[in-house]
């Protein structure tokens, strides 16, 4: 079954910390991944998109890690700011033009 | 800069009502999207479209259905609105017909109470 696992379900930091978001997928015949950002009460906003034979990317502050061999990717924000607080999705895509959402972390970091 | 609209941020309709939603882009994208996201489950998949006239049904398309006239407008229509449709809906759009690898850009969404 074509699943999108993200983990942890939430999480509390403090400004100016380090964090990381893990995602695993079981989706299959891979094509892409990306990360979004979801402000409350917004649209999904793409932070980054890699393919099968990209393991980094980066976007700013933020870096996508990703192991296609483990099926494992990781979302890692440096220097975290108060606006970072938001949702982060996971969305795999398949060749067959198909795309599975996982149920996002949702990120709070506070002063 | 690709730009999605949806016709409301806010909307409140009763059940049994017959409500639209529109969304508009820009920037000529071939695919369209409609989602909807809820608590818990993540964006579950409506129906899409690849071209105009034409519509798949994506995961969970019972209760809706959708009409693309023209490539820049998908409409989702709730032909008689329940209160089990009480949700954020969020369009999208792509591009390339059947090519995953393009993003998808999504609008701000519309929060959908029925009461």
């Amino acid at each position: 079954k074509n699943q999108v696992e993200q983990s942890p379900q939430s999480l509390i930091i403090l400004e100016g910390k380090n964090c990381t978001l893990q995602c695993n997928y079981t989706v299959s015949p891979f094509s892409n991944l990306r990360w979004y950002k979801q402000d409350t009460g917004r649209g999904p906003v793409s932070l980054t998109i890699m393919t099968f034979s990209e393991n980094t990317k980066s976007n700013g502050r933020y870096t996508a890690t990703l192991d296609a061999d483990t099926k494992q990717s990781s979302l890692h924000i440096t220097a975290s700011q108060l606006s970072d607080s938001a949702s982060y999705i996971c969305v795999v895509g398949t060749t067959g033009n198909q795309f599975y959402f996982g149920t996002g972390t949702s990120l709070t970091v506070i002063p | 800069d690709v730009k999605v609209t949806q016709s409301s941020r806010y909307l409140v309709k009763r059940t049994g009502e017959k409500v639209f939603l529109e969304c508009v882009q820009d920037m000529d994208h071939e695919n369209m999207f409609w989602y909807r996201q809820d608590p818990g489950l993540g964006l579950r998949l409506i129906y899409f479209s690849y071209d105009v006239k034409m519509k798949e049904k994506g995961d969970i398309p019972e209760g809706y259905s959708v009409s693309r006239e023209k490539k820049e407008r998908f409409s989702l229509i709730l032909e008689s609105a329940s209160t089990n449709q009480t949700s954020m809906y969020l369009c999208a759009s792509s591009l390339g017909a059947g090519q995953s690898s393009y993003e998808q850009y999504f609008g701000p969404g519309t929060r959908l109470t029925v009461t």
